[in-house]
């Protein structure tokens, strides 16, 4: 079964930081792995998926890593700004069913 | 632009009492999902419909069925509630293995 650990679980910045996110998991057999955004009393947003034939994934200040064989992928948020403070969830997906496995999650707060 | 419509967004319930959560996507995606977000828990797969005409139990099948009605909807039923059922419910889709999953800002569900 796929386990998906997020660390750390809280992260409190000032404005202008950069960021780094990490997420791990336990079967490396995954098609992708997805990194959602989700605000409070919200649904989860799609900030980035990486497919496992993918090292990375950019989009504007978000990167994300994928590290299949090890289990881990990393967001980075370039120059974080109040607007980033979210949760971020990380979930893989294994081809059977395109069932996704979330991790608990890392509650940004970005301070300005 | 719709996206995925979940209704109600908030329901109180009495112990064995029966509702219906009710999910729409208007994207032509094949495969929807049901989830329950717990804290600490996180989330977790309750049911899902690779393909219209077809669903599977997930991760916290007991308790809950559910129907594929058409390749739109894709519904959510618990028989006879639980205190322990209270949980914020999710509703996705996704067209296909590659693309992203796509969230409905969710239904408060309180079981009293």
């Amino acid at each position: 079964k796929q386990e998906v650990t997020q660390i750390p679980a809280a992260l409190s910045v000032p404005e202008g930081e950069n960021l780094v996110l990490n997420c791990s998991f336990t079967d490396s057999a995954i098609y992708n792995l997805q990194w959602f955004r989700q605000d409070p009393g919200k649904g989860l947003t799609s900030l980035l998926l990486i497919q496992s034939s993918q090292r990375e994934q950019t989009s504007g200040r978000l990167n994300a890593s994928l590290d299949k064989s090890s289990g881990r992928s990393t967001l980075y948020i370039a120059a974080s700004q109040p607007g980033d403070s979210a949760t971020y969830l990380c979930a893989p997906i294994k081809s059977a069913g395109n069932k996704l496995t979330f991790g608990g999650g890392t509650r940004v707060l970005v301070k300005p | 632009n719709a996206g995925v419509t979940q209704t109600p967004k908030f329901q109180v319930l009495k112990t064995g009492q029966s509702m219906t959560l009710q999910c729409a996507q208007d994207m032509n995606h094949n495969s929807m999902y049901w989830y329950r977000q717990d804290p600490g828990m996180g989330l977790r797969l309750i049911y899902y419909s690779a393909s219209e005409g077809t669903t599977d139990k997930g991760e916290v099948p007991n308790g809950y069925n559910v129907s594929r009605l058409n390749k739109r909807e894709f519904s959510l039923r618990l028989e006879s509630a639980a205190p322990s059922q209270t949980s914020v419910y999710f509703c996705a889709s996704t067209g296909e293995l590659r693309s992203p999953l796509h969230f409905g800002n969710g239904t408060r569900l309180t079981v009293t």
